[in-house]
């Protein structure tokens, strides 16, 4: 089966500088990546994915870098501000038809004023 | 566009007690959906899905189980709760095998 691993479960940043959160999958087979951000006592929020055919894929503030050779996944979000405190979750899908998304144990993103 | 609605948001229960959680979507027709549980600082645990009426797959056996009564209601039940059952219920749906949309959830606590 797939396990996603943590590389680190929390993570401190200035406002205004870079964060890039890190998340790392078993499975070769694995064709399509998602990560969500989740505040307190709130559901998870889809915020960006990318497919396997793809290394990288950009969106508001944010970027997903996808390296299938070593079966890592980053989001990187760009200026970071206060509103990004969240925990960030990245999950993975297995292969078309699994229904199951495999979820990683999540970062927890503090931005420091 | 879709929303996705959960009730209750939070309940207190003894150990025991049953239980109903109701999750609902609108703006959309026949979608997958999921209910997931959360414990505390840990990643997200696939209990049920549904691809359709009547459908249900269980991902993980417990004293936990689904219904899904109509094309877009899909609701958690348990007949006695356990301590163990305490944590965040989220329902998602996706309208193919790939982006999930997730509920509000319920943050259950079993006393």
């Amino acid at each position: 089966g797939e396990s996603v691993g943590l590389h680190l479960p929390t993570l401190s940043v200035q406002e205004g500088d870079n964060s890039i959160i890190n998340c790392a999958y078993s499975n070769s087979a694995s064709d399509y990546f998602i990560w969500y951000k989740q505040e307190s006592g709130k559901g998870p929020q889809f915020i960006i994915d990318i497919r396997s055919n793809m290394d990288k894929r950009q969106g508001q503030r944010v970027t997903v870098l996808l390296n299938k050779t070593v079966k890592h996944l980053s989001l990187q979000i760009a200026a970071t501000q206060p509103g990004d405190s969240a925990v960030y979750f990245c999950a993975v899908y297995s292969g078309a038809g699994s229904y199951q998304l495999t979820f990683g144990k999540g970062t927890k993103l503090s931005v420091i004023p | 566009s879709q929303t996705i609605h959960q009730w209750p948001a939070t309940l207190v229960q003894p150990v025991g007690s049953p239980l109903s959680l109701e999750c609902t979507v609108e703006g959309t027709s026949n979608p997958n959906l999921y209910w997931y549980r959360q414990a505390a600082g840990r990643g997200l645990q696939l209990l049920f899905y549904s691809v359709g009426i009547g459908q249900i797959s269980s991902e993980v056996p417990q004293n936990l189980s689904a219904s899904r009564p109509q094309d877009r209601q899909f609701i958690l039940s348990s007949k006695k709760l356990l301590l163990s059952d305490s944590g965040f219920y989220l329902c998602a749906w996706s309208a193919t095998d790939y982006e999930q949309y997730f509920g509000p959830g319920t943050r259950l606590t079993v006393t």
